[in-house]
Formats: C-alpha cells, structure tokens, sequence
C-alpha cells in the first residue's frame, strides 16, 4: 500500500525557516515524480512544488519561488521541503503527493504549518 | 497563467440525485484534467485524470466529460458519502492549477 507520512509542521515568526518531511513507502520511490500542495485555513488547494523522480527536476509555484526548495533522498525515501523567509500567507496545512503523469495520485495526511508572530 | 474557475461554489442536493459540476478553464488544457474529493479534516483524493478517466477504486457512479477549456464532473445517485468538497486541477506549462471547489452539500 502506497503511503506517504509528512512531519515537520510548526508554529514559527515571520521570517524564520522551517523543514517539512515526507517519509515514502509501498512503492518504488526514486521512480516517482513527487509535489508539495497547500492549503490555507478554510481555503482551496494550491500546488506549491515538484520535483521529478531523480531530483534533477525541481518547479516552483511564483508565490514561494525564491524562498522555498524541494529536494530528496531516494536512498532514505523521504521528501523534503525547506521553507525560508516565511510570512503570514504561508500558513497552511502542507501535503506531499506522488505524482502519475502530470495528476496527484496519492496524497499524504498533511502537515500544518502555521507563521504567526 | 491559467485560471480555472468552478460553478457551482456550493451545490445542494438529496441523496438519489444527479449533480454535476463545471469547470472553466481561462485557456485550452486539452484533456489535461483531474477531478479530486476532500471531505473535512482529511487529504483529497483523485477521482478522475485525463478528464474522464476513474482513479482506482473511485464507484462508476463518478464520471468526467469535455475538453478544451470546459469539463464536467457528474455523480449519479448521490450516495451519503458524496457530500463532500470537488476541485479540479490542470496541467499546462509545468504549471499545476485547482479550481476553487465547489461544496457537495446535503439538501
């Protein structure tokens, strides 16, 4: 069975960085494209990055383009995304998908992260 | 950027019904489009890609049509467990967009 377990989530001040995880298994990791999704409090869904199967693929959504990366361990099947100069908007609960094509076929729980002084 | 915008935002319906759902898209997608259900408190889940394929698992009572810039999601005989959140989502560009959802609601 596919799962994907994020961690990682946080109350931190604007302007600090955080590192969220996601821990892969049931499936061949370093094969699958994989992708951050947020969503806000109460709000809809936004794709926030992508990363390819091998790592040497990485997009980025404008709004976190410059201030967060997505990176991975295939060795240790885990997903990473690093959040730095973080602002009010970024609060949201943050989920790892893997990726069939170009759709997000499974998701993770989510993990909350909330900026707030 | 393309925009996708959903209609209803908020969809009454009895269990029994045929809903559908529409979303716009502001330029051609193609078939690039995937349907996903989020029910409160928990991660969506793929219903339908590539406009009407069914993701695994997902009941036939589920079905997706169009292409271009409009689609439709269609649940025949709403079963109690439907009321839930629908968006859709594109890709074009390397760029992934949802639409803003649209609220299954019971009447």
């Amino acid at each position: 069975e596919v799962q994907l377990l994020e961690s990682g989530g946080s109350l931190v001040q604007p302007g600090e960085s955080l590192r969220l995880s996601c821990s892969a298994s049931g499936f061949t990791f370093s094969n699958s494209d994989m992708s951050w999704v947020r969503q806000a409090p109460g709000k809809g869904l936004e794709w926030v990055s992508f990363t390819s199967g091998s790592g040497g693929t990485s997009r980025y959504a404008g709004a976190v383009k410059g201030r967060f990366t997505i990176s991975r361990d295939n060795s240790g099947n885990t997903l990473y995304l690093q959040m730095n100069s973080l602002r009010a908007e970024d609060t949201a609960v943050y989920y790892c998908a893997k990726m069939s094509s170009w759709y997000f076929e499974v998701w993770g729980r989510g993990s909350l992260v909330t900026v707030s002084s | 950027d393309i925009q996708m915008t959903q209609s209803p935002s908020t969809l009454s319906a009895s269990v029994g019904d045929r809903v559908a759902i529409t979303c716009r898209a502001s330029q051609s997608v193609s078939r690039w489009l995937a349907w996903y259900q989020q029910k409160p408190g928990k991660a969506p889940r793929l219903l339908i890609y590539k406009t009407s394929t069914l993701g695994s698992g997902v009941p036939s009572r589920f079905s997706g049509s169009g292409s271009g810039t409009e689609f439709t999601l269609t649940i025949d005989s709403l079963q109690a467990d439907d009321f839930a959140t629908y968006y859709c989502q594109q890709y074009n560009t390397d760029l992934y967009t949802f639409g803003q959802g649209t609220k299954l609601e019971i009447k």
